[in-house]
């Protein structure tokens, strides 16, 4: 079974607007972490935020929120107030507990987001 | 601070050969993990460095492989090339050793085998 899953292969929305772009994971640790990385075309790894299992509240940075429902497993990321430069492809991934865990993200398939001016 | 750095960024090989990439964390970070990512298969992770200690391993052949020094920089190393192994090779490094402990990238060296 896939650990995690992004089931939009792509998305568009207009620049200035908001889009949400959706993540389920499936874990049966207690102690979680959930990421979600930005990737534009040179191929970098960003690093946008992140969600602890323990976590009550939903992480936000700047424009960036992850919607984040324990019980439905689930992670989506919110970016508000969309810009060109968001256009990008978007990985969320999950790092378990545990001693086979150690350093490994796993990470979905991707989002493709692309801003329309 | 300077982020994680990876070199080189291009390399392009013929099959058989092999080939050794580095990376250096970002200062304080004792974590160091290795991913692949092609178009088929996505990111896949490689192995996990903490202390010069290898402590997780991803499922691939032995021909990859890795290291890490007492200052906390890592080498992989692709022996016997295929053409397969051409890929975006991203290294990443953390400071926590718990899931809690988030992981930031380098840029990446793109391989090409020939």
């Amino acid at each position: 079974a896939q650990k995690i899953t992004q089931t939009q292969p792509g998305m568009f929305v207009q620049e200035k607007e908001a889009v949400t772009l959706d993540c389920t994971y499936d874990t049966s640790d207690q102690s979680y972490g959930l990421f979600w990385y930005k990737q534009p075309s040179s191929g970098e790894m960003i690093f946008l935020i992140y969600q602890g299992s323990y976590d009550e509240q939903n992480a936000t940075e700047g424009r960036y929120s992850l919607n984040f429902q324990k019980a439905r497993k689930s992670a989506n990321l919110v970016i508000s107030a969309s810009q060109l430069g968001d256009s990008a492809m978007y990985f969320c991934a999950m790092r378990e507990d545990g001693g086979t865990s150690y350093g490994k993200l796993t990470f979905g398939q991707g989002t493709i987001l692309t801003v329309h001016p | 601070k300077a982020g994680v750095t990876q070199t080189p960024r291009y390399l392009i090989k013929t099959r058989g050969q092999q080939v050794t990439l580095s990376c250096s964390p970002i200062s304080g970070h004792r974590s160091v993990s290795w991913y692949q990512q092609t178009p088929g298969q996505g990111l896949q992770f490689l192995f996990e460095y903490f202390s010069e200690t290898q402590r997780n391993k991803g499922n691939f052949p032995g021909r990859f492989s890795g290291r890490q020094f007492s200052n906390s920089r890592s080498e992989m190393n692709v022996s016997t090339l295929e053409l397969g192994d051409s890929a975006l090779y991203l290294c990443a490094s953390s400071k926590m050793t718990g899931p809690q402990g988030e992981q930031f990238f380098g840029p990446g060296t793109r391989l090409t085998v020939l």
